[in-house]
């Protein structure tokens, strides 16, 4: 069975600082890793995914993720956060090895960027 | 090149009471899939849809289905609502072809049941 945990409910960073979302996850075979973002009254927005390939992956809005194979850990970073970065945050993973687009989710995070 | 549409936003439902959400994804997407997203369970995947067929499944109860047209419009049925099926209802839509893509997800639509 596949699952992902987001240990931190919460993350507070002050604009300007580096700031880091952990994702640890669980799957049976090789993992198809994402991040996505929520802002309040909307939907989910794709950040960056890990398929295969390098194990630094960036995204949008200058995020960046690191794939660990050996520490299952996807974590979500960025060198300089933004007031507007401030949202809920969703790791999701799905085994390479379950057909479909069926993603399960972490809990997320909420990070505020503080002015 | 429109996103993914959900309608309505926001329904306000009486226990008992069934619910139709509708879902039109990105235009060329095959894949449409249905997630329920409350505070106390989070994300939870609902089902997917791929050219009329149901390819995944979520561990919900029957009184969840849904359905894909071959225009691929999708829609969702909850019968006999309970108060706990309150939620935002998030749909997503992926060419699906290949496993990696990502998907693109509407607002979603708020679910009160009372």
């Amino acid at each position: 069975a596949q699952s992902v945990a987001q240990p931190e409910d919460q993350v507070n960073v002050a604009e300007g600082n580096p700031l880091t979302v952990k994702c640890t996850y669980s799957v049976s075979g090789n993992p198809y890793l994402f991040w996505y973002v929520q802002y309040p009254n909307r939907g989910l927005q794709f950040l960056l995914k890990y398929i295969t390939g390098d194990n630094l992956v960036k995204g949008s809005y200058g995020f960046e993720a690191e794939f660990n194979k050996s520490q299952t850990s996807f974590h979500l970073k960025k060198p300089s956060a933004l007031v507007s970065d401030s949202a809920l945050y969703f790791c999701a993973v799905r085994d390479e090895d379950n057909y479909g687009q069926n993603f399960v989710f972490g809990p997320g995070t909420r990070l505020s960027v503080l002015p | 090149k429109a996103g993914v549409t959900q309608t309505p936003r926001y329904l306000i439902k009486t226990r008992g009471q069934q619910v139709t959400l509708s879902c039109s994804p990105i235009s060329g997407h095959r894949s449409v899939s249905w997630y329920q997203q409350t505070p106390g369970q989070g994300l939870q995947f609902l089902f997917e849809y791929f050219s009329e067929t149901q390819r995944n499944k979520g561990n919900f109860p029957g009184r969840f289905s849904g359905r894909q047209f071959s225009n691929s419009r999708s829609e969702m049925n909850v019968s006999t609502l309970e108060l706990g099926d309150s939620a935002l209802y998030l749909c997503a839509s992926s060419l699906g072809s290949v496993e990696g893509r990502r998907a693109f997800f509407g607002q979603g639509t708020r679910l009160t049941v009372v």
